[in-house]
């Protein structure tokens, strides 16, 4: 079956460590897409990528980085200059270029809690 | 600057009876509208959508009736089930984006579909 794979489901972290989330699709989407979710907030943009090594900061860049080395492979950086990294982290993937608005497809999410 | 807004966190609807989710929207660039469905510890996922060249449309169970003069969009479900028991998160996404799906989340209405 197609889909989008986050691993793990759950992460605990020190504060102060750099810990990195996977993120790993094989439905040959071109784009994909780092959010987070907040109690009471919607889900926010951290970065995004069209094609493989590129990638763009979405609205809240500060203290994550990625890299888009493999098509199939969006990994994300959580930086010990993210002030507050605990949240649960969303994957998402979709198809560029086929005009319209293909949604996006979602992964079942990373749980980080920071300590 | 909360761009999309769900003013109700929760909704509480007897079974068989219809669920009514509203949006907000306060750019006026915003061109499609989403509706995501998320159950506890998973991702999204993407229920129904309009352009803003119409203001209804229907699948199924679902509707998503759209007013552009209001900014304000709805989703009824019809009749309401148990399974309907998750959190909607209503998107949009801008007509310009200079690239990238860029979608803009709302909040979140938790529904809860009572026996």
């Amino acid at each position: 079956d197609g889909g989008i794979t986050q691993s793990p489901k759950y992460l605990f972290r020190k504060e102060g460590q750099n810990v990195t989330l996977s993120c790993e699709q094989n439905l040959n989407h071109d784009a994909m897409y780092w959010y987070r979710q907040d109690p009471g907030q919607g889900l926010r943009l951290i970065y995004y990528s069209q094609i493989v090594n590129d990638f763009q900061k979405g609205d809240i860049a500060e203290g994550y980085s990625v890299s888009r080395e493999k098509k199939e492979s969006f990994p994300l950086t959580v930086t010990s200059a993210q002030k507050n990294p605990t949240a649960f982290y969303l994957c998402a993937s979709t198809h560029t270029g086929t005009g319209g608005h293909p949604p996006l497809h979602f992964g079942n999410g990373t749980r980080l809690t920071v300590t | 600057d909360q761009q999309v807004k769900q003013n109700s966190p929760s909704l509480s609807v007897q079974e068989g009876r219809i669920s009514i989710l509203n949006c907000d929207y306060t750019n006026s660039m915003f061109d499609y509208f989403l509706w995501y469905k998320k159950y506890p510890a998973e991702g999204p996922t993407f229920l129904i959508s309009i352009s803003s060249i119409k203001d209804k449309n229907e699948d199924g169970r679902f509707t998503v009736f759209l007013n552009k003069s209001a900014k304000h969009l709805s989703l009824h479900i019809v009749p309401s089930q148990p399974g309907d028991s998750a959190v909607y998160f209503c998107a949009a996404h801008p007509l310009l984006t200079g690239g990238g799906n860029k979608l803009t989340f709302g909040t979140g209405t938790q529904l809860k579909v009572e026996l």
